[in-house]
């Protein structure tokens, strides 16, 4: 079946360092993506939404990018801080869906 | 407000027992969702309802049963617990903002252990 999914499991950057987070996704009905963090021990958060009549958005710090020609999504986090170590996730809602599928996650680490 | 509320937070079970974890949200969204989490593995969403009186099967809907009486709460139900449902199950909240996108809100987690 369709899926949702990332390319790196595990990512490692330094502080101050911009990270990438990639998601690849294979629905193409769907038409709202979205990146949630969740931290150990806690609930997913969100962070930040794109809808498919966009390319780009960004939030602070943040930026989503979507590549519908290749159903490609990725996050980019500026100036990367210890505190933005976490598991990220990726999620796609199809279009007349209520309910977002999930990708596997990436884990970033963030080195001081 | 105090967003999304699970309880409880920690449950060891054995093998054939029953329980009912809880989950509430108090901002008045029309739609909830259960979801498993596993090791490595990203959400798997159990059953979900887009409104009161209304439930619908997720991915992995076996072994779990929900309702929806009311808007805040939506209980989910192991009828005969198995240690293939060692989890963390977290619950969900969403509304259609103005804008037509959804925020979903997530619980802070219930883990399970059944032995």
């Amino acid at each position: 079946g369709e899926s949702v999914g990332l390319h790196l499991p595990t990512l490692s950057v330094q502080e101050g360092d911009n990270s990438i987070i990639n998601c690849a996704y294979s629905n193409s009905a769907s038409d709202y993506f979205i990146w949630y963090k969740q931290e150990s021990g806690k609930g997913p958060q969100f962070i930040i939404d794109i809808r498919s009549n966009m390319d780009k958005r960004q939030g602070q710090r943040v930026t989503v990018l979507l590549n519908k020609t290749v159903k490609h999504l990725s996050l980019q986090i500026a100036a990367t801080q210890p505190g933005d170590s976490a598991v990220y996730f990726c999620a796609e809602r199809p279009g007349g869906s209520y309910i977002p599928t999930f990708g596997r996650g990436t884990s970033l680490i963030v080195h001081p | 407000n105090a967003g999304v509320t699970q309880t409880p937070k920690f449950q060891v079970l054995k093998t054939g027992q029953s329980m009912t974890l809880q989950c509430a949200q108090d901002m008045n969204h029309e739609y909830m969702s259960w979801y498993r989490q596993d090791p490595g593995m990203g959400l798997r969403l159990i059953h979900y309802s887009v409104g009161a009186g209304i439930t619908d099967q997720g991915e992995v809907p076996n072994g779990y049963n929900v309702s929806r009486s009311t808007t805040e709460d939506f209980p989910l139900r192991l009828l005969s617990a198995a240690p293939s449902q060692t989890s963390v199950y977290f619950c969900a909240s969403s509304s259609l903002t103005s804008g037509g996108q959804e925020t979903q809100y997530f619980g802070p987690g219930t883990r399970l252990l059944v032995l």
